[in-house]
């Protein structure tokens, strides 16, 4: 069965620290992962895709890695900020996705506190 | 300009109602869904339409009836509502990346979600 687990389940940092959030996945085939921000009240947005073979992707102080052997990836935040404060979600999409299922992870909540 | 837009944004109901929910995008992506997150804000497919053609219907209650009159368009019905609906409904649209025989699902934009308080 595909599934997408992510941990921590939630996290609490200060102001300027980094943190790594985790993403564990047995979809397969996989076409590619993506990492979505969820802020509270809004929808989900994207901030990273990869594929298969790529092994790391940034977008600004958001920086993810794939391991696709292992099947994992995760999400690295370097000095974080107020605004990261937010539910980040692990996306997978099944190759040959004709049906677009997409696979959601249930999401890690991060809090940044001053 | 909003890209996937969704009305209303919040509904409070008795139990018994039918209500309903719209959704609009304007990004042309010839599919369209509607998720519901629960208050454990885990995010579930309910149903996919792909040109106005049901593509993924998984296991909800058939009070809930999705209606795609365009490919720019997917409401949601609801009968009989349940004190167990309550849940912010997302509606989502992505598009089939070209090159690769529809294999390859696009990115996922979402509404800014529908919050269903059912009394």
């Amino acid at each position: 069965k595909n599934q997408v687990e992510q941990s921590p389940q939630s996290l609490i940092i200060l102001e300027g620290k980094n943190c790594t959030l985790q993403c564990n996945y047995t979809v397969s085939p996989f076409s590619n992962l993506r990492w979505y921000k969820q802020d509270t009240g809004r929808g989900p947005v994207s901030l990273t895709i990869m594929t298969f073979s790529e092994n790391t992707k940034s977008n600004g102080r958001y920086t993810a890695t794939l391991d696709a052997d292992t099947k994992q990836s995760s999400l690295h935040i370097t000095a974080s900020q107020l605004s990261d404060s937010a539910s980040y979600i692990c996306v997978v999409s099944p190759r040959d996705n004709y049906g677009q299922n997409f696979v959601f992870g249930p999401g890690t909540r991060l809090s940044v506190l001053p | 300009d909003t890209a996937v837009s969704q009305t209303p944004k919040y509904l409070v109901t008795q139990m018994g109602n039918d209500k309903s929910i719209k959704c609009e995008q304007n990004l042309g992506h010839d599919t369209m869904y509607w998720y519901k997150q629960d208050s454990k804000k885990f995010l579930k497919i309910m149903f996919s339409y792909n040109n106005k053609e049901l593509i993924i219907n998984e296991t909800v209650p058939n009070r809930f009836s999705p209606k795609s009159p365009d490919k720019a368009h997917l409401n949601l019905h609801i009968n009989s509502l349940e004190l167990g609906d309550s849940a912010v409904y997302f509606c989502a649209s992505s598009q089939r990346q070209p090159g690769t025989s529809g294999r390859a699902a696009g990115e996922l934009f979402f509404g800014e979600g529908s919050r269903l308080t059912v009394l």
